[in-house]
């Protein structure tokens, strides 16, 4: 299976903020990567695919971009609701695995 | 929009079988149906996925004790796990795949406890 692995486990920000996560996968996944967003109680949201799509009603400060092994979710500005958790996922062999997660927070 | 609402009990005792339905809002025939599984304090897992033609796909590392089945008259799919453990206990989201392996709709999940 393909490993990935994000980084930072936790990010503190403020409102405002431009914020970077990283996603890294174990071997090349060409630009089959999608990001996530989660919030307890809610249905997960999809944000990007295909590395950088931004998926249809989601807010243009949401960007993806990168290819390869190597690929990063990028807040321009950090909105009240945009505290949640971030999960990348690869689509690029099944079994389609995640990493482990991106808390932003306060 | 797609919805969808996972249902089923939310206690399940150790060795015994877990089962869930979801109930999708558009037509059943569009997507790819797949099953996904948060456990506490971890990551998020993909288990598999059904058409509507019975046609599936299971994770590895869950397919010896994993089978799915889709209900075209019901618009509802369903997902079996037998001989669960306290490793099953995870909030279980269903979800509609285009078919491109990533995942645009989502249920609010079901938290399932393996307890006795």
């Amino acid at each position: 299976d393909i490993q990935m692995t994000q980084s930072p486990s936790t990010l503190s920000a403020s409102l405002g903020d431009r914020v970077t996560i990283t996603c890294r996968a174990s071997q090349s996944i060409s630009r089959w990567l999608a990001w996530y967003q989660l919030k307890p109680g809610k249905a997960p949201k999809l944000l990007i695919y295909q590395a950088s799509s931004l998926e249809s009603g989601v807010p243009p400060r949401f960007s993806g971009s990168g290819s390869g092994t190597e690929f990063t979710l990028t807040i321009s500005s950090l909105q009240p609701e945009d505290f949640a958790t971030y999960y990348c996922q690869q689509h690029n062999s099944s079994p389609w695995t995640f990493g482990q997660g991106t808390k932003v927070e306060i | 929009q797609v919805q969808l609402q996972e249902s089923g009990p939310g206690l399940v005792k150790p060795s015994e079988t877990m089962s869930l339905t979801c109930t999708v809002s558009d037509s059943i025939y569009r997507y790819y149906w797949t099953w996904i599984r948060q456990s506490p304090g971890k990551g998020l897992e993909y288990i598999g996925y059904v058409y509507h033609s019975g046609n599936t796909n299971y994770n590895p590392s869950l397919k010896s004790r994993v089978t799915m089945s889709i209900d075209t008259s019901k618009n509802q799919f369903s997902l079996k796990v037998t001989s669960v453990t306290a490793a099953d206990t995870a909030v279980y989201y269903c979800a509609s795949d285009r078919g491109s392996g990533y995942f645009d709709y989502w249920g609010q999940g079901t938290l399932v406890t393996v307890s006795s």
